[in-house]
């Protein structure tokens, strides 16, 4: 079975302060990991995703994260947080299994003058 | 523009009512997901369909189904044996053998 743990369910930041997510997932098999974004009464924008290949991945609005197997992690981060930025972000794990994905509880970012 | 449209953005169910939520889409993707969400607690997939007119139970599909006549249409129906719908509901669609799933906007369920 497949599960993800998102450390932290509230981060608040600086504007201009860097950026740090935590996700931590299990798996059985090699995994494909997401993070996805949402903003209030909204649906799930894709941020990033791992498939295969380079182990740094980056996405929309300058964020990236690192896939570290021997960690089983896979954070997200940003250099300088934006006001914009302030949304809840969640992390999903995928092992192929139908595309079925399994998501983290989610972690509200918010960014303080 | 190709998406995913759901409807109505909210809806109020009746104590022992079965209310259907929309869910539409024009990406030509093979598979289409019903997810809830609820405060703290992330997604939790209800059902899924990879093709049409077969679907699959998630890990929350009490109180719920589903149909998929067409290959752009997945409504989901709460019937009156879902005792706690409020929440809010997510479709998303995805490209058969492909991992990325795509969502819509979302439906709010509110009980009355």
């Amino acid at each position: 079975a497949q599960s993800v743990t998102q450390l932290g369910s509230h981060v608040s930041v600086s504007e201009g302060a860097l950026v740090l997510l935590r996700c931590n997932y299990s798996s059985s098999v090699p995994p494909y990991l997401f993070w996805y974004v949402q903003y209030p009464n909204q649906g799930l924008q894709l941020l990033l995703k791992y498939t295969t290949g380079a182990t740094l991945v980056k996405g929309i609005n300058g964020f990236e994260a690192e896939f570290k197997k021997s960690e089983t992690s896979f954070h997200l981060t940003k250099p300088s947080a934006h006001m914009s930025d302030a949304a809840e972000y969640f992390c999903a794990v995928n092992t192929g299994t139908a595309s079925k994905l399994t998501f983290g509880t989610g972690t509200r970012l918010q960014v303080t003058l | 523009d190709g998406g995913i449209t759901q409807s109505p953005k909210y809806l109020f169910r009746k104590e022992g009512q079965n209310v259907t939520l929309s869910c539409e889409q024009n990406l030509n993707h093979d598979a289409m997901y019903w997810y809830r969400q609820d405060p703290g607690q992330g997604l939790r997939l209800i059902y899924y369909s990879q093709i049409v007119n077969d679907f699959q139970k998630g890990d929350i599909a009490e109180g719920y189904s589903v149909s998929r006549e067409k290959k752009e249409s997945f409504p989901l129906t709460v019937t009156s044996a879902q005792k706690n719908p409020t929440a809010f509901y997510l479709c998303a669609s995805s490209i058969q053998g492909e991992e990325t799933q795509y969502f819509g906007p979302g439906t709010r369920l509110l009980v009355l």
